[in-house]
């Protein structure tokens, strides 16, 4: 059974600090990955999606990365703001493209 | 473009009574996705469609849950004789892909208490 674990489960920076969001799979034999943001009492909104045969994708500030042979992906957040404030979830794909199995997130706060 | 929407977006009834939730996809995606997230844990995967066609169901979709999506267009998810257990954040999400690249698009989410 695939099991999702995101380290640091909280983080809180001053602003203007690049951060690291670690995320890990027990199985590495995932497919895609996505990184979600979630505000407080919200849905997901999808940030990034590394497809099978990529090994990162950028969107804006934001810096994914996704090594298969290790179970590991990294979201890297370039010069953090306060609207950057929200919980993290990565999630890995099954081959097939279906379920989502997500870690429990990361919760992160970006202080003025 | 509009994205997925969920009805109602809050729920709340008493132990014992039935529930309904409606999901409305992203128009033409032809995948649909249900979740169930509880406070402080990531979203787990409950049941997902291709079209109409119910695909796969999560052994967490007890016999009191069901859900359809006729004509592969909306979805509907039933809570039978609702528990306090169920008391959870239900959140729909959709996808399109050629190939294995589907990106799912998340709905805002239906938020039900079981008082």
């Amino acid at each position: 059974k695939q099991e999702v674990t995101q380290i640091p489960a909280a983080l809180s920076v001053p602003e203007g600090e690049n951060l690291v969001l670690n995320c890990s799979f027990t199985d590495s034999a995932i497919y895609n990955l996505q990184w979600f943001r979630q505000d407080p009492g919200k849905g997901l909104t999808s940030l990034l999606l590394i497809q099978s045969s990529q090994r990162e994708q950028t969107s804006g500030r934001l810096n994914a990365s996704l090594d298969k042979s290790s179970g590991r992906s990294t979201l890297y957040i370039a010069a953090s703001q306060p609207g950057d404030s929200a919980t993290y979830l990565c999630a890995g794909s099954t081959w097939d493209g279906n379920k989502l199995v997500f870690g429990a997130g990361t919760i992160l706060r970006v202080k003025s | 473009d509009t994205g997925v929407s969920q009805d109602p977006r809050h729920k709340i009834t008493k132990r014992g009574q039935n529930v309904t939730f409606r999901c409305d996809p992203i128009s033409e995606h032809n995948r649909l996705y249900w979740y169930r997230q509880t406070l402080g844990q990531g979203p787990e995967f409950l049941t997902y469609f291709q079209n109409e066609a119910q695909l796969e169901k999560s052994r967490l979709l007890s016999d009191r849950f069901s859900a359809e999506r006729p004509k592969g267009s909306f979805s509907t998810l039933e809570i039978q004789r609702t528990e306090q257990g169920d008391s959870a954040m239900y959140l729909c999400a959709s996808s399109f892909g050629t190939g294995f690249s589907y990106e799912q698009y998340f709905g805002p989410g239906t938020r039900l208490t079981v008082t």
